[in-house]
């Protein structure tokens, strides 16, 4: 069976740290890989998306791709108490549009 | 871009009624809605899978004839509960696919309750 497994956390990173959130996946086939921060009582919001080996940043955000050890992988720099949520792997296994999710790592950024 | 919208954003109706819960993508062409149901403090859970003029695809486990799920254009996909139960109360979230690659982007969700 396809999964996709995350620490559920907590994971507690003061104001300003770095935080690093993981995500490994077993479809070696897997072609897309996505985060999402989803807060307390609201859907998901897409953070990341990336496609190939490699490092893909976007802000604060920077997204890890390691296929051959398959993991991804979420730093947030300069982490801000409003970061706090729980972040979402999401994998689009080979020869389909849906996604595994993984059951997320809960984050919080202590002030 | 890439907004999805869902109404109503919460309901409560009684154990035996129908309700019925709209996505829709306001800003692109949403070749492929998701529908997702997700109990407190768990995971998303998959329900089904549709692609605009053709039947939904559900996931093993969702009962077709409760979830009756309608795309019937590139914006717009409906989630209809039949006879709902108390059991059925939960949070169900839409997303869309198409805007480019395989992002999906999701609604915020609509809240029902069934009592």
């Amino acid at each position: 069976q396809k999964e996709v497994e995350q620490n559920s956390g907590p994971l507690s990173v003061p104001e300003g740290a770095i935080a690093s959130l993981n995500c490994t996946y077993s479809d070696r086939g897997s072609q897309s890989f996505f985060w999402y921060r989803q807060y307390s009582g609201k859907s998901p919001e897409l953070i990341m998306f990336i496609y190939s080996n490699g490092d893909k940043e976007d802000g604060r955000f920077t997204a890890q791709l390691n296929k051959a050890s398959q993991y991804v992988s979420l730093l947030i720099r300069d982490s801000q108490p409003s970061d706090s949520a729980t972040y979402l792997c999401a994998v689009n296994p080979s020869g389909t549009y849906k996604y595994i999710f993984g059951t997320g790592t809960r984050l919080k950024v202590l002030a | 871009g890439a907004v999805v919208s869902q109404h109503p954003s919460w309901v409560i109706c009684k154990s035996g009624t129908s309700v019925k819960i709209e996505c829709r993508s306001l800003d692109f062409q949403a070749t492929t809605m998701f529908w997702y149901r997700q109990f407190p403090k768990q995971s998303l859970m998959l329900m089904a899978t549709s692609n605009e003029g053709s039947k939904a695809t559900y996931e093993q486990g969702v009962e077709k004839d409760k979830f009756l799920i309608n795309h019937a254009s590139l914006t717009l996909s409906t989630l209809t509960v039949t006879s709902a139960h108390p059991e059925d109360s939960s949070f169900y979230i839409c997303s869309a696919s198409g805007q480019q690659g395989y992002e999906q982007y999701f609604g915020p969700g609509t809240r029902l309750t069934v009592t």
